[in-house]
């Protein structure tokens, strides 16, 4: 399996509160991303990372921002959580954006109360 | 048109069945085609890439049609261990953001 590992696993927050989640790999991979997956909707793209520093939106970005100070590191914040953030995050590596296999970490299960 | 339709089944077969699915897709600049494994509250997992001349893996069988834009998956003498959902997942082509496409996935259950 690829050396990703996502933190927390699971959290449960309040509406308004600041959430993070982390993602730490030992691939070495250039491309990290978040994606979120909810019923009826599969997976989205979140925000990406093309290297330390370097990110950019996805398809579902609003309410979401995203760090990378480190090449192992992929941060993402939930600046305000709301309720229509409930879901499973999955961050995902590759070691480049076309062609390439995109491994996944295990998930994050957010629950905003 | 969705950019990436699969049909959510579930597909409910018995063991030793043989089973097919079908997945669409809209950019016809689309350069590489995958499908993917999902078990239950588990990460997707590469079943395997799909190439133009198709190719086969043990029971597993992908096939690409470019003209028609699909892309097929065939499962022979299924297990109940490959009970799970198939997402269908196409590489964007063109563009700055070139992300990959995922279909919401088939769901199939193998019973004994």
């Amino acid at each position: 399996d690829a050396g990703i590992t996502q933190s927390p696993r699971h959290k449960v927050t309040e509406t308004g509160t600041p959430v993070t989640l982390r993602c730490h790999q030992t691939e070495n991979h250039r491309y990290m991303y978040w994606y979120r997956q909810d019923p009826g909707h599969g997976l989205r793209l979140i925000h990406y990372s093309y290297g330390v520093k370097d990110t950019d939106k996805g398809e579902v970005s609003d309410g979401y921002s995203v760090s990378r100070s480190k090449t192992e590191d992929f941060l993402l914040t939930l600046e305000s959580a709301t309720s229509s953030q409930t879901s499973v995050y999955f961050c995902a590596i590759s070691e480049s954006r076309r062609g390439n296999t995109i491994y996944f970490g295990e998930g994050s299960w957010l629950t905003v109360v | 048109r969705k950019e990436v339709e699969q049909d959510p089944g579930p597909f409910n077969v018995p063991e030793g069945a043989t089973v097919a699915f079908n997945c669409t897709y809209s950019n016809s600049a689309s350069q590489s085609f995958f499908w993917y494994r999902q078990d239950c509250r588990k990460e997707p997992k590469l079943l395997m890439s799909v190439y133009s001349s198709g190719n086969e893996d043990g029971r597993f069988t992908a096939q690409l049609n470019r003209a028609s834009q699909y892309i097929s998956l065939l499962i022979r003498d299924s297990k109940l261990s490959d009970s799970a959902t198939y997402l269908c997942v196409v590489h964007g082509g063109g563009g700055s953001q070139g992300n990959l496409i995922f279909g919401k996935g088939t769901k199939l259950s193998v019973k004994p």
